[in-house]
């Protein structure tokens, strides 16, 4: 079964525009996070946003804030005044179980963001 | 700012020979990994090393891949006799023990077997 779902191979939006990138998970354990990677065309993973399970806010870091619904194990990022430089391959990630140890990343099959200008 | 370094950022090789990818790790971190990424597809999960030894790896880690650290900075991933579908973009990562919870990539190595 997929544990990391996102439904929008490709995504097309004005320049200054916010944008929704989806990203459904799934797993039994109580313990674990949600990450979001972008990786422009010049193939390197950017870290963007991390999410724990057992935060209460909804994490931010500049224009990106994840969009955190816990009972519908929903994880959206969201990019506020999109640019141009926003146009890449977006990654939803999870790791399960406690922050210790050597914890494998799970990722989804990533999301094609397109800026018009 | 650290960061994880990667050599080389692309080799291209024959059928059925051993290559060897390299990365350094940034120098406080102690869990390692390697994940790959085929062409136009998602991240995949290759293994995680901990304290020199594998904490886990995947099913596509069987025996024609082997990891070690030989020294104190470098981390590498040997693929002892590659085949056409070994094509992919290798990128390491690192992690600093116990409360971190951000794995840093790195740039990534193109390997193409022909």
């Amino acid at each position: 079964a997929q544990k990391i779902t996102q439904t929008q191979p490709g995504m097309f939006v004005q320049e200054k525009e916010a944008v929704t990138l989806d990203c459904t998970y799934d797993t039994s354990d109580q313990s674990y996070g949600l990450f979001w990677y972008k990786q422009p065309s010049s193939g390197e993973m950017i870290f963007l946003i991390y999410q724990g399970s057992y935060d209460e806010q909804n994490a931010t870091e500049g224009r990106y804030s994840l969009n955190f619904q816990k009972a519908r194990k929903s994880a959206n990022l969201v990019i506020s005044a999109s640019q141009l430089g926003d146009s890449a391959m977006y990654f939803c990630a999870m790791r399960e179980g406690r922050v210790q140890g050597a914890q494998k990343l799970v990722f989804g099959q990533g999301t094609r963001l397109t800026i018009n200008p | 700012e650290p960061e994880v370094t990667q050599t080389p950022s692309h080799q291209v090789t024959q059928m059925g020979q051993e290559v060897i990818l390299r990365c350094v790790p940034i120098s406080n971190h102690l869990y390692f990994y390697w994940y790959r990424q085929i062409l136009g597809q998602k991240v995949e999960f290759l293994v995680s090393f901990y304290n020199n030894e594998i904490s886990e790896k995947s099913e596509i880690f069987d025996d024609q891949f082997s990891v070690e650290r030989p020294d104190g900075s470098n981390f590498t991933l040997k693929i002892r006799s590659t085949k056409l579908e070994d094509s992919a973009m290798y990128f390491c990562a690192s992690k600093v023990a116990l409360s971190s919870y951000e794995q840093y990539f790195g740039p990534g190595t193109r390997l193409t077997v022909t």
